[in-house]
């Protein structure tokens, strides 16, 4: 079982500034099965990232994806209000999903 | 514009079974190579993923969930359905439906499901 880990675990920066959150994999992940989620309080998660670098449909081009092998990262290049919210990292592999434990990015 | 719904009941008592269902519309659960799956998030937690079924009818489960885990899907009706055995406090949490193809591109809202007697 592939486990996902997070850092930082909280990241507090102000709007216009530049977020950089890291996923790191125990195992190789493929590049086209590691996508991001954006979720705020009381709403399910949306989709970010697609296959480590694609963005999903909507998503601001501020947004960003990179990495392969065991280390991704989503770069949010100058933050606005609505993106301060929780970050998750996801990988798929052998029909089964996994969840990173989210980087919470929040208005210093 | 696929739209996931959740439904159930939002208590239910210690050792029993939790019980939900996901009506799909705007698409069918059995078109196409998608899995449909089940995800949780505790209060004030992270996500866990449960279990998905394959378009064609195959499961696969979480292992630290899987002896208690099952899933099915209705195609007449256009649902999938969860069932989680033996449940205690600590599957008190919001259950949210998804579809997936190697990410989760489509989510119900959730449905908070408590586990107390």
């Amino acid at each position: 079982e592939i486990v996902l880990t997070q850092s930082p675990g909280t990241l507090s920066l102000s709007p216009g500034e530049r977020a950089t959150l890291s996923c790191r994999a125990s195992w190789s992940v493929s590049s086209d099965y590691l996508a991001w989620y954006q979720q705020k309080p009381g709403q399910a998660p949306r989709l970010v990232i697609y296959g480590a670098s694609s963005r999903a449909t909507g998503i601001p081009d501020r947004f960003s994806g990179s990495g392969s092998g065991t280390d991704f990262t989503l770069t949010i290049s100058r933050l606005e209000p609505e993106d301060f919210a929780v970050y998750y990292c996801q990988q798929y592999g052998r029909s089964q999903f996994t969840f990173g434990p989210g980087t919470k990015v929040d208005i210093k | 514009q696929l739209q996931l719904q959740e439904s159930g009941p939002g208590l239910v008592k210690p050792s029993e079974t939790l019980s939900l269902t996901c009506t799909v519309s705007g698409g069918s659960v059995s078109g196409r190579s998608y899995y449909w799956g089940w995800i949780r998030q505790p209060p004030g937690k992270g996500l866990e993923w449960i279990g998905s079924i394959y378009y064609s009818g195959g499961t696969f489960y979480n292992p630290s969930l899987k002896s208690r885990v099952t899933i099915s899907v209705d195609t007449s009706k256009n649902q999938f359905s969860l069932k989680l055995s033996s449940v205690t406090a600590t599957d008190t949490a919001v259950y949210f439906c998804a579809r997936a193809e190697y990410n989760f591109d489509y989510w119900g809202q959730g449905t908070l499901v408590t586990v107390s007697s």
